[in-house]
């Protein structure tokens, strides 16, 4: 069964590095997005992609953030320069245009 | 703006009990609705959805939510748990004139069944 698959499972970074966070979504699917779960909180939605441009963003999704789908299989998710409060686990998924299903996750711990 | 709300942020229950995890939206919009579940560090599953038709949705597991429209509510239930279902569950929602909206999820709520 095709499942969208993320990498790194873990990320440790200092404050004010750039980190970039990988996924690779279904195949054939055409919608893409990334959340976040910041610990004991619930998850959150950032941004989703489609055609190639960002269909929506969050009040998060600020000037830091950045997503590309680079080669027509990865789509990735950049951020300029962590801050401690980016801690957080990073879902991406994707869409049949009925459901959403997620990766695993990439933790990303800041320092 | 849709908003989601699990009345519960942890539901402890016994093996071969019966389990009801509640969740309740607003939105000024119809909507879609979903139940994921997020077992001990893994991703998210899809657990069940209601699009349209029935407001009774059957879904993995052994697990089925009703969609109650004038209650705004969505509960998922299952009339025998086992041990394996020990997992946090998030109840989410979209705008109903698209599917490929984001999802808006509740805080979630953790089932721990015991032996």
């Amino acid at each position: 069964e095709p499942e969208v698959t993320q990498t790194p499972s873990h990320q440790v970074t200092q404050m004010g590095q750039e980190v970039i966070l990988r996924c690779v979504p279904i195949s054939n699917h055409l919608y893409f997005y990334w959340y976040r779960q910041i610990l004991g909180q619930k998850v959150e939605f950032l941004v989703s992609f489609y055609n190639n441009e960002i269909s929506e963003k969050s009040e998060i999704f600020d000037d830091q953030f950045s997503v590309e789908r680079p080669d027509g299989s990865n789509f990735t998710l950049k951020i300029r320069s962590t801050k401690l409060e980016d801690s957080a686990m990073y879902f991406c998924a994707s869409s049949d245009e009925e459901t959403q299903y997620f990766g695993p996750g990439t933790r990303l711990l800041v320092l | 703006a849709q908003s989601v709300t699990q009345l519960d942020s942890q539901v402890p229950v016994f093996e071969e009990a019966p389990v009801e995890l509640r969740c309740n939206y607003s939105s000024s919009v119809s909507v879609y609705l979903f139940w994921y579940v997020q077992y001990p560090n893994q991703g998210l599953q899809l657990l069940l959805k209601y699009l349209s038709g029935s407001t009774l949705v059957k879904g993995i597991n052994g697990f089925e939510a009703e969609f109650n429209k004038s209650q705004t509510s969505f509960h998922l239930r299952k009339p025998s748990v086992h041990i394996s279902d020990t997992a946090e569950y998030f109840c989410a929602v979209t705008r109903g004139s698209s599917n490929t909206g984001k999802l808006i999820f509740g805080q979630g709520t953790t089932l721990q069944v015991k032996p």
